[in-house]
Parts: C-alpha cells; sequence; structure tokens
C-alpha cells in the first residue's frame, strides 16, 4: 500500500471490555512499531516486530496488553480489560530494516476507555 | 536509559521570525537523532535525521538541525517561519531496538 494504515480510526469502549486495534505496514517492510500517545504527554514505545517476532515485549505497560504479527504484514495489538488509563492513540509505524531507517507512521487509533 | 528532553512546550511566534527548538538527549555513545512533525489531522512525517557526518542537517521544508555532541543537543532551526509551519514537532533518538524515544513534544504556532 501507499502508506502505513490502521484501523479503526476512532474506538469507544467501556471499561473491562477487550479491544483489538489493527496495523497494516508497509509492503515489504520488515520491522514495525507500535507507540501510544497519551494526552499531554509524548510518544511511548510498546513493542516492536522484526518479522513476526517481538524480541522484547518488556515496554508493554502491563500483561494486558499482547502484540502478534502475521508473517511481515498485520499486526495487532490487544487490550484486554480495558481500564480508563488506557485512552491513548494508538500509533504504528513501519520500517524496511530496524534500527536507522525512517520510520513511516499511521495515522493511529483513537482509543477512549469510558 | 535513553531520554530526551524538550524543553519548550509551546513557541508562539509571528510569520518570518526565526524559529529554534531545543532538543537535548541523555545519551553519550553514538546516536541517531531525528526531528519528527505532526501537521494538524495529519500524520507524523520526518523532517530530518543525523547519522553521522556533517553535523548540520538539512531536511525538508527550509529546516534545519546541528549536532553539538558536548551539549548533547540537536536543536532544530528555521530561519523563517510561515503560518504552514504551525504543527508539533518531535525530537527522538534511536532506542535499543530500534525503536524510537521521543520527547514529548513542542506545539508551534505561527501567526499570520
Amino acid at each position: 500500500g501507499a502508506g502505513v494504515s490502521q484501523s479503526p480510526s476512532n474506538k469507544v469502549t467501556e471499561k473491562g471490555k477487550d479491544v483489538e486495534l489493527r496495523c497494516d505496514p508497509i509492503s515489504g517492510h520488515t520491522a514495525l512499531y507500535w507507540y501510544r500517545q497519551r494526552l499531554g504527554q509524548g510518544l511511548e514505545f510498546l513493542i516492536y516486530f522484526q518479522g513476526n517476532s517481538a524480541p522484547d515485549k518488556s515496554g508493554l505497560p502491563s500483561d494486558r496488553f499482547s502484540a502478534e504479527r502475521t508473517g511481515e504484514s498485520v499486526s495487532t495489538l490487544t487490550i484486554q480489560r480495558t481500564q480508563q488509563e488506557d485512552s491513548a492513540v494508538y500509533l504504528c509505524a513501519s520500517s524496511l530494516r530496524p534500527g536507522t531507517d525512517t520510520q513511516y507512521f499511521g495515522p493511529g487509533t483513537r482509543l477512549t476507555v469510558l | 536509559a535513553q531520554s530526551v528532553s524538550q524543553h519548550n512546550h509551546h513557541v508562539i511566534l509571528s510569520e518570518a521570525a526565526s524559529l529554534e527548538l531545543g532538543c537535548n538527549y541523555s545519551y553519550g555513545g553514538t546516536v541517531n537523532l531525528f526531528w519528527y512533525v505532526q501537521y494538524p489531522g495529519q500524520h507524523l512525517q520526518l523532517l530530518l535525521k543525523y547519522f553521522s557526518g556533517d553535523p548540520l542537517v538539512k531536511g525538508i521544508k527550509g529546516f534545519e538541525a546541528e549536532f553539538i555532541k558536548s551539549k548533547f543537543s540537536f536543536n532544530l532551526r528555521k530561519p523563517s517561519v510561515q503560518w504552514s509551519d504551525t504543527a508539533e514537532y518531535f525530537c527522538a533518538v534511536t532506542g535499543s531496538q530500534g525503536n524510537l524515544i521521543f520527547g514529548k513534544g513542542t506545539k508551534l504556532s505561527v501567526k499570520p
């Protein structure tokens, strides 16, 4: 595709529900990153995939967060039993290779937990 | 752990004024540095990046940044801003997993 796409663009959910956020990276990009931006704060790194492998999951905020990636394409970020503090914009980025290659960002998913 | 500081939260300038946005990072070794911009309603996009070589880096739309290793700084500059430069600007450094570690961002408002 032309760029990184994310869906849904907006998600409103009730506290305690599970949500699934999707990211479609640029075709051919092996590296994929998830970040989140809470109101008034900078972007916080969550997890990184090289291919379909996530070498380090320590950036995920809690065990309610999980992510997976199918091959070198779509990734999903799942938040179980959502809490109000999970409200944020979740951004996905991809790059040709990990490290110094430019990361291209998607438009984000705005998650609101009521 | 690496960290990035952007000291200006909100900068307001008139058109044609000069711009300098501060960015400091914490790590003393080899660093890869970036400035990203987010225009209203748009995606984050890369303005410029520094990996090695000439410490004065030129980016898109007339922006430049200077890497000063002794000051752990990578300040963004533009000699004459336009209304269309109104946006949020983020400084970032590469982390251990190739991820970006961002500062909290600086909102720039340019008055026509």
